[in-house]
């Protein structure tokens, strides 16, 4: 069966850190990639996806993730947090074909102190 | 566009009963997933819909079950409530038949006493 697995569920840094949160995940298919955030209150947001082409990609508030396929992983990284950044943290893979079906990886908990 | 609206926002049954969970999908997507998040199991995927009929399904019970309308709206039914049913229950609507990002909905979340 498939999985993912993040390796930090609850990571504490202080404003300007560098973050990194690891996501590997089962699946010797093709996938599609996916990072998404839950802040405090709220729903379920895209930071990033991957599909297809340049393995290293880019979302929204200066979050990025590569795709390395050899080793299963799509890891997040961001070069400088800030107190906005707190939420929790999830990784997904969808199999291709398994339209609608994510599987979700079990989360981190992001902490930033000011 | 409006995003992915769930209703009811909150709602509280007692063991046994029944209920039934609504979400109207961003304009023009046709497919809709539904998943339940508990602290325990994440979230998990129940099924998936696109154009009136279940293309996808997790593994839950039958007691759990959707439908989709021709509007592409779509509710989940759970019967027979259990304590461990307690949990938020998300709504995401895709794209491109299904293949492309999900969007998410606020979620509407189910105690049950």
């Amino acid at each position: 069966a498939q999985s993912v697995s993040q390796h930090n569920h609850h990571v504490i840094l202080s404003e300007a850190a560098s973050l990194e949160l690891g996501c590997n995940y089962s699946y010797g298919g093709t996938v599609n990639l996916f990072w998404y955030v839950q802040y405090p209150g709220q729903h379920l947001q895209l930071l990033l996806k991957y599909f297809s082409g340049d393995p290293l990609v880019k979302g929204i508030k200066g979050f990025e993730a590569e795709f390395i396929k050899s080793k299963f992983s799509f890891n997040l990284r961001k070069p400088s947090v800030q107190w906005s950044d707190t939420a929790e943290y999830f990784c997904a893979v969808r199999s291709s074909g398994n339209t609608g079906k994510l599987i979700f990886g079990q989360g981190t908990t992001l902490q930033v102190k000011p | 566009k409006a995003g992915v609206t769930q209703t009811p926002r909150y709602l509280i049954k007692t063991r046994g009963q029944q209920v039934t969970l609504s979400c109207s999908p961003i304009s023009g997507h046709r497919s809709v997933s539904w998943y339940q998040q508990t602290p325990g199991q994440g979230l998990q995927f129940l099924f998936e819909y696109f154009s009136e009929t279940q293309r996808n399904k997790g593994n839950f019970p039958g007691r759990f079950s959707g439908r989709q309308f021709s509007n592409s709206r779509s509710e989940m039914n759970v019967s027979t409530l259990e304590l461990g049913d307690s949990a938020l229950y998300l709504c995401a609507s895709s794209d491109l038949q299904g293949a492309g990002e999900l969007f998410f909905g606020e979620g509407s979340r189910l105690t049950v006493l």
